[in-house]
Formats: structure tokens, C-alpha cells, sequence
């Protein structure tokens, strides 16, 4: 697709219930990122993925948090027995890498929420 | 993780007046980004800076990467009722991880 794609864009789960969340970067960005933002503030990086490499998991905030990406493209984070403090938009970007000129491009991001 | 120290962290202005909002960090950066995000929505890039001293514009929009490589800039010039959103920027050191470190955002509301 043109842009990044964001699934599911409203999410709303029981306290205690594992949730996927599911992003479609733009063709032939290598990077991926998760963001988690919560309300009223910035974003909090999660984890980064560079082609083969592995990833940069030093942002996730706990065990409960993961995420995987197939090759160059989808990326899924799965947050395991949700906790009210998981509510916030979940928010990820893809760029072509290529320092010094890399750029971001977000998707509208997946609203969470813990009940 | 780190954050940047973005401000003002809100700003109520009257449709006309031109805008100005920095960002600080501790750390020396090479890349800087502006974004704007608006409700319900992603961050959509404004701006890109790759070198200290960089003056770069779109539009009405101009940004400046600081010369010490710790600070940046926006100015809006003219501003419009569509301005209205959150501001943020990001900024980004090769060396360490190459994650980007996000503002605190600046809330900008555009009285017509």
C-alpha cells in the first residue's frame, strides 16, 4: 500500500486477555518501529527492526510485551494478560534505511483499551 | 527512554501570529524531525534536519537544526485554523540504537 497500515484501529479487551496488534509498513522500507503513546503524551519507542538483523528490544517495558516481523514486512506486537496501564494508541512507523537521511512514516495507529 | 524537552508544551494564538516551539536534549543528535499529529491520527512529517546549522522550510513552516547539535526549532508563520494539533519532535544519534527519542509534544490551538 501506499502509506503504513494499522490493525485493528480500536481495540477494547478484558483485563488479563493477550492481544495482536498488526502493522503493514510501506513497501520496501527496511526499518520498523513500535511506539506506544498514551494519552495527553509523547511516544515511548518499544522496538526497532532493521532487515536481518536482530532487533532492538531495549525500549519494551516488560516480559508481557513482544513482537515478531516476517522478512521486510508485516510486523506483529502481541501484549500477553493486558493490564490497564497497556491502554494507550499503539502507534508504528517504517523507513527506508539508509543513514544520515532516514525518515518516519506512521501509521494512524491502534487504540487500546484495557477494561 | 530518553525524552526530549520540548516547549511550550501548549500555545493559544490568534489566527495570523506566527508560532515558535523548540526542543532540547542533553545528548547531541545528527538527525532532527518535526511532526504533527492530529486527533485520532499518526504523526505526519513536516520537517527533516540532517546537519547542525540547517535552515530548512515548507511552506510556512521553518525548522533549524542548532548549531550545537542539542536543540532545534519551528516557526509557523501566518498561522491558519488548520494548524491546530500537537507538534513533536524527534530526534535521532547513529550510534546509539538508532531509535528516534520523541518531544513531549506542543499543543497548538489557532483562535480565528
Amino acid at each position: 500500500g501506499a502509506g503504513v497500515s494499522q490493525s485493528p484501529s480500536n481495540k477494547v479487551t478484558e483485563k488479563g486477555k493477550d492481544v495482536e496488534l498488526r502493522c503493514d509498513p510501506i513497501s520496501g522500507h527496511t526499518a520498523l518501529y513500535w511506539y506506544r503513546q498514551r494519552l495527553g503524551q509523547g511516544l515511548e519507542f518499544l522496538i526497532y527492526f532493521q532487515g536481518n538483523s536482530a532487533p532492538d528490544k531495549s525500549g519494551l517495558p516488560s516480559d508481557r510485551f513482544s513482537a515478531e516481523r516476517t522478512g521486510e514486512s508485516v510486523s506483529t506486537l502481541t501484549i500477553q494478560r493486558t493490564q490497564q496501564e497497556d491502554s494507550a494508541v499503539y502507534l508504528c512507523a517504517s523507513s527506508l534505511k539508509g543513514a544520515p537521511w532516514e525518515k518516519l512514516f506512521f501509521g494512524s495507529g491502534t487504540q487500546l483499551s484495557v477494561l | 527512554g530518553q525524552q526530549l524537552n520540548q516547549s511550550p508544551q501548549s500555545m493559544f494564538i490568534q489566527e495570523g501570529e506566527d508560532v515558535s516551539m523548540n526542543c532540547t536534549s542533553s545528548s547531541i543528535f545528527n538527525t532532527w524531525l518535526w511532526y504533527k499529529q492530529d486527533p485520532g491520527e499518526g504523526p505526519v512529517l513536516l520537517i527533516a534536519l540532517y546537519k547542525a546549522g540547517e535552515l530548512t522550510s515548507n511552506g510556512r513552516l521553518t525548522a533549524q537544526f542548532g548549531i550545537t547539535r542539542k536543540d532545534s526549532f519551528l516557526n509557523i508563520s501566518a498561522s491558519i485554523p488548520s494548524d491546530v494539533g500537537i507538534y513533536f519532535c524527534a530526534g535521532q544519534y547513529w550510534n546509539t540504537g538508532n531509535q528516534f527519542y520523541f518531544g513531549t509534544g506542543t499543543s497548538l490551538t489557532v483562535i480565528p
